[in-house]
């Protein structure tokens, strides 16, 4: 089973809402991470979690905050969002150093 | 710093024809290399990875690559297309470290296939 879930699928906010992304696998991965892809481009990193420690932080705004409570669980806090930060965004999982493997991703629209 | 070449915005083909993307990769020190595929509105799904060994990978749904470490090269091929997979396709690496590490993605190239 490869699988990642992300929730919600689709999410639409305002500039000055605060709101939560959230992805899960059980797969025993220790590796999570958070990619921004926007439309007919490639995903972008964003974050890396090894060891539910942040390992990479590819110089992210700060009203982007990720979170790790635990080893199958990975959040992204959003706050304060501008309407250029509307974007599919993506997380993905893998054993150290392996293959990454992504969930279906959160369509995020900021009003 | 690691690099993708996809030089290639879409590649056309007929079904039951054979196809090719094209990458190339620049990366200090032996790489990891991947494909992932992409349907509208999805997430990026795995199709196959190169390590080490035998320079021709096969993959999921009879896809294969062929790694070129003189060209520094990783083209996807498949010896007869489906309709089904008319996609976007991404070529990807990461440096062989060890390490959870940022997969440096090419800018895609989309495949169409005809009937």
């Amino acid at each position: 089973d490869t699988e990642v879930t992300q929730t919600p699928k689709h999410l639409v906010m305002g500039m000055t809402n605060k709101k939560s992304l959230k992805c899960e696998q059980h797969m025993g991965h220790r590796a999570m991470y958070w990619y921004k892809q926007k439309a007919k481009k490639p995903p972008e990193l964003m974050f890396v979690y090894s060891y539910e420690k942040l390992s990479i932080n590819e110089s992210v705004p700060s009203r982007f905050s990720p979170e790790c409570p635990n080893s199958s669980l990975l959040n992204l806090h959003l706050h304060a969002l501008q309407p250029e930060d509307s974007a599919l965004y993506l997380c993905a999982s893998s054993l150290i150093g392996d293959t990454q493997y992504f969930g279906p991703g959160t369509r995020l629209t900021v009003l | 710093a690691q690099s993708v070449a996809q030089p290639e915005d879409q590649v056309n083909v007929a079904e039951g024809n054979p196809l090719t993307v094209k990458c190339t990769y620049s990366v200090s020190g032996n790489p990891y290399l991947f494909w992932y595929v992409q349907y509208p509105n999805r997430g990026l799904q795995f199709l196959l990875k190169y390590i080490t060994g035998d320079n021709l990978v096969k993959g999921s749904y009879g896809f294969e690559a062929e790694f070129n470490k003189s060209q520094t090269s990783f083209h996807l091929k498949k010896p007869s297309a489906l309709v089904s997979d008319s996609a976007l396709y991404f070529c990807a690496v990461t440096p062989r470290q060890g390490t959870a590490s940022k997969l440096t993605f090419g800018t895609g190239t989309r495949l169409q296939v005809t009937l």
